[in-house]
């Protein structure tokens, strides 16, 4: 069973960029073929997708957000992350970690997610 | 990439089917069959329901069904039962790597 949980600030000043962890245990990202995602919903609204990584570095980004995103792999510490600048209060959101298993079209585990605010 | 369109919510009484539609465009939805369904409880991670517009994941009940036609898909579900009550999300490839969800449909059962 794959677990995964996010971690990071929940207060991101605005034009301050948000950093945000997800740690993975049941399955080693050095040997799995998988594909991990970011997905996030802001407060009363539908999920967002963000973007996905591909466990050989390959990253796809929602265009909407591709000029502020970026996600990377820490397989030493069996972690990937996102990262994403210039955020202003339209970022505030529960920001999900999820895995994509060997497939790129859905997310079988997801974390419980973190609520990150973006406020001064 | 415009969010897919889902009913912001449905009800039903224990026992009862319901269906939730997703409605995209024939550039996500309409082209490829790759729609996928997950369940939310407030505070809890997702749960994926189904796959592939009608796969359902090991360890998930029959209880649920997926379907397409044209440009939107459906999920059903049989039986309804107190827990089934969750905000519901649909999700479609889009093409050029693009990944999109609905809009989420609350679930209340009566």
């Amino acid at each position: 069973q794959l677990l995964l949980q996010e971690s990071g600030p929940g207060l991101v000043k605005p034009s301050e960029s948000l950093s945000l962890i997800c740690s993975v245990s049941g399955v080693s990202l050095n040997s799995a073929t998988y594909y991990w995602g970011w997905i996030r919903q802001p407060p009363g609204k539908g999920l967002e997708w963000i973007g996905t990584m591909y466990y050989s570095g390959s990253t796809y980004y929602n265009s909407s957000l591709k000029s502020r995103v970026s996600i990377s792999l820490d397989t030493s510490k069996n972690q990937f992350s996102l990262r994403l600048t210039s955020v202003t209060a339209a970022d505030t959101a529960v920001y999900y970690c999820a895995s994509q298993g060997d497939s790129y079209y859905l997310f079988d585990y997801w974390g419980q997610g973190t609520l990150v605010t973006v406020s001064s | 990439q415009s969010a897919l369109t889902q009913p912001a919510s449905v009800s039903g009484s224990p026992g009862q089917s319901i269906t939730i539609s997703c409605t995209g465009t024939s550039s996500d939805v309409g082209n490829y069959n790759l729609v996928s369904w997950y369940k939310h409880c407030p505070g809890k991670a997702p749960k994926l329901l189904i796959y592939d517009v009608s796969k359902r994941p090991s360890g998930v009940f029959d209880h649920f069904s997926g379907s397409k036609s044209g440009n939107t898909a459906s999920l059903t579900i049989s039986g309804l039962q107190a827990d089934d009550e969750a905000d519901y999300y649909c999700c479609s490839y889009a093409g050029s790597d693009a990944l999109v969800f609905g809009g989420g449909t609350k679930l209340t059962v009566l």
